[in-house]
């Protein structure tokens, strides 16, 4: 079993519509959340970082950590064509350890 | 402000030989990571510099190596290349006291033919 798993997708949404992404791991010592996006032939852009268990909000992102669960999420709303990208959960044990990526869900927000 | 840069961009190497990527962090970072990104394993660990010294290290053979400077910047080589080594090869810098996430650099694409 991965330590992390993401669905590859593809995912496909028209404009506007709300988007739900989400990795679960199976390693209980990770502490930090992070949620990367990764546009063709760039490096990958944090989004979100969160620490432990909760809901943080950043404009149209808000993401969501469920120790319990051992489940993590990325809510888009109203997607627009430039979120169209490959997103990554990431996460690791300390704060300052290695991260360990999902392998990424790709999206495509049509017009 | 200036971001992660890595040099080159790209790389086409044939098998057998010996290769060294190069990142300048962002300014005041003094941690820096590497990974190696392909379709099928996705983005996977190899080390971590901090002040110069290797803090942490991925399950990646011995021909992976690295080393950071005094200035932060850091090179990673790869010896003796196989054809399996093509990949992306993303630096990324922090802080490395408190974690507020990594910056990543475009990376290298290397080829090996």
């Amino acid at each position: 079993q991965k330590e992390v798993e993401q669905d590859p997708g593809p995912l496909s949404v028209p404009e506007g519509a709300i988007v739900s992404l989400n990795c679960t791991y199976s390693n209980s010592a990770f502490q930090y959340f992070m949620w990367y996006r990764q546009y063709s032939r760039k490096g990958p852009e944090l989004l979100m970082y969160t620490y432990s268990s909760g809901n943080k909000e950043d404009g149209r992102f808000t993401a969501q950590v469920d120790k319990s669960s051992k489940y993590i999420s990325l809510f888009i709303r109203d997607s627009q064509p430039s979120d169209s990208a490959t997103y990554l959960c990431a996460m690791s044990v300390g704060g300052s350890e290695k991260l360990v990526f999902g392998k990424g869900t790709k999206l495509t927000v049509n017009p | 402000k200036a971001g992660v840069t890595q040099t080159p961009r790209y790389l086409i190497k044939t098998r057998g030989q010996q290769v060294t990527l190069s990142c300048s962090p962002i300014s005041g970072h003094r941690s820096v990571s590497w990974y190696q990104q392909t379709p099928g394993q996705g983005l996977q660990f190899l080390f971590e510099y901090f002040s110069e010294t290797q803090r942490n290290k991925g399950n990646f053979p011995g021909r992976f190596s690295g080393r950071q400077f005094s200035n932060s910047r850091s090179e990673m080589n790869v010896s003796t290349l196989e054809l399996g080594d093509s990949a992306l090869y993303l630096c990324a810098s922090s802080f490395g006291t408190q974690h507020y996430g990594y910056t990543f650099g475009s990376g290298t694409r290397l080829t090996v033919v």
